[in-house]
């Protein structure tokens, strides 16, 4: 069973737009950590947001902010006023305790357009 | 620029062949992690080693193998290769290893198998 699940596989929206991507979350685990990762045109995976299970406080950085629900087991994330650059796959991850190691189990990603 | 470093950047081979990944973590970073990305299984955790030691395998393959070296670099061996192991390699590095980490990842290496 996934345990990431993104069901928007792509998205395109006018720049300026707000958009939010979803991200619903499987785990046993009372104690993990799940993730957003940015993986732009140049391919590399750039790290976003970390955030514990432990902390449902939402976080704004700027244009992004986060919405965590453990009620709903989902983490989704939301930019503000789109830009071009903002044109990416986003990957949503889950670390969980029990493994006692770190190893991320990542959603299938959202591809994202941003049309100027 | 995450300070995770892996060469080369791109590899074309053939099939049978076997070739060597190398990355080199972050400054002060003690724990390597491999990933595949490929089109049809995903971002999927292969091996992770903390200070030279295998912490955790994911969905690697016998014909694959990682070792961690004393001054931290790793390296992923790939043997045998097949047409379905082209993808896209990713190695990623953090402090601990453990799960509170963030895992910081390198550029990538492109590999092409013919």
């Amino acid at each position: 069973a996934q345990k990431v699940t993104q069901a928007q596989t792509e998205i395109s929206v006018v720049e300026k737009e707000d958009v939010t991507l979803d991200c619903v979350y499987e785990t046993r685990d009372t104690t993990y950590y799940l993730f957003w990762y940015k993986q732009p045109p140049s391919g590399e995976l750039v790290f976003l947001i970390r955030r514990n299970s432990f902390d449902e406080q939402n976080e704004i950085s700027g244009r992004y902010s986060w919405n965590f629900q453990k009620s709903t087991s989902s983490f989704n994330f939301t930019i503000t006023a789109s830009q071009v650059v903002d044109s990416a796959v986003y990957f949503c991850a889950l670390s969980e305790a029990r493994t006692g190691a770190n190893n991320l189990f990542f959603g299938t990603g959202t591809r994202l357009t941003v049309i100027p | 620029d995450s300070g995770v470093t892996q060469t080369p950047k791109h590899l074309i081979t053939a099939t049978g062949q076997r070739v060597t990944l190398r990355c080199s973590p972050r400054s002060g970073d003690l724990s390597v992690y491999w990933y595949q990305q490929s089109l049809d299984q995903g971002l999927q955790f292969l091996i992770q080693y903390y200070n030279g030691e295998e912490r955790a395998k994911g969905n690697i393959l016998e014909r694959f193998s990682a070792q961690q070296f004393p001054d931290l670099h790793s390296e992923l061996n790939l043997s045998s290769l097949e047409l379905g192991d082209s993808a896209l390699y990713f190695c990623a590095s953090s402090v601990r290893g453990d799960y509170t980490d963030t895992q910081y990842f390198g550029p990538g290496t492109r590999l092409t198998v013919l």
